[in-house]
């Protein structure tokens, strides 16, 4: 069964620190991975994607992607209270371009403390 | 970002009526999905569409159904509501190929008294 992990928290950090949120995959072929934010009672909006291994930054947020080891992770810097939210990880898993499915964690919750 | 629009943001109805969520998209994305979600627990998919006249069955089993006959509308429809169809129901879109980010629409807010 193809799966997504992420550390299962809830994480909680001070204001102005940094937050790490972590997920690993089963499926080796993966191509495309999103990091979306899901405020309580709302839809998940999408703040990240990364394809290539590395990092790549985005104002506060930075993703990181290890294909080697299925390990793709979200750091926010600086982090503030209106960050406090779930962080789903999402993988579209395959390699052969058809499937064009996203399978999702269950989501680290994070609170920013003032 | 796509624009996703979903309608009614809210429905509270009675058990045994039908109903219809409307989800549509101005983008022209050819692939649309519909997501099952209670509060506080993980998304599931339970429909979704590559194309038109393409409809497809996600990885929750779900009493509902779905059409897909233009390319920017996506109904969900319950023929019978049941209070076990309580939950919040969440569309989202992605583009042609060469695009792979997949957006959300605001959802709604289901309950089945």
């Amino acid at each position: 069964q193809k799966e997504v992990e992420q550390n299962s928290g809830p994480l909680s950090v001070p204001e102005g620190a940094i937050a790490s949120l972590n997920c690993t995959y089963s499926d080796r072929g993966s191509q495309s991975f999103f990091w979306y934010r899901q405020y309580s009672g709302k839809s998940p909006e999408l703040i990240m994607s990364i394809y290539s291994n590395g990092d790549k930054e985005d104002g506060r947020f930075t993703a990181q992607l290890n294909k080697a080891s299925q390990y793709v992770s979200l750091l926010i810097r600086d982090s503030q209270p209106s960050d406090s939210a779930t962080y789903l990880c999402a993988v579209n898993m395959g390699s052969g371009g058809s499937n064009y499915k996203l399978t999702f964690g269950k989501g680290t919750l994070l609170t920013v403390n003032p | 970002e796509a624009d996703i629009y979903q309608t009614p943001r809210y429905l509270v109805i009675g058990t045994g009526k039908k109903i219809t969520l409307e989800c549509s998209q101005t983008m022209g994305h050819d692939k649309m999905y519909w997501y099952q979600q209670d509060p506080g627990m993980e998304l599931h998919l339970i429909h979704y569409s590559y194309g038109v006249n393409s409809t497809e069955k996600g990885d929750l089993s779900s009493e509902s159904t779905v059409s897909r006959i233009r390319t920017e509308h996506f109904p969900l429809t319950l023929e019978s509501a049941r209070p076990s169809h309580t939950s919040q129901y969440l569309c989202a879109s992605r583009g042609a190929r060469g695009s792979r980010e997949q957006y959300f629409g605001p959802g709604t807010r289901l309950t089945v008294t």
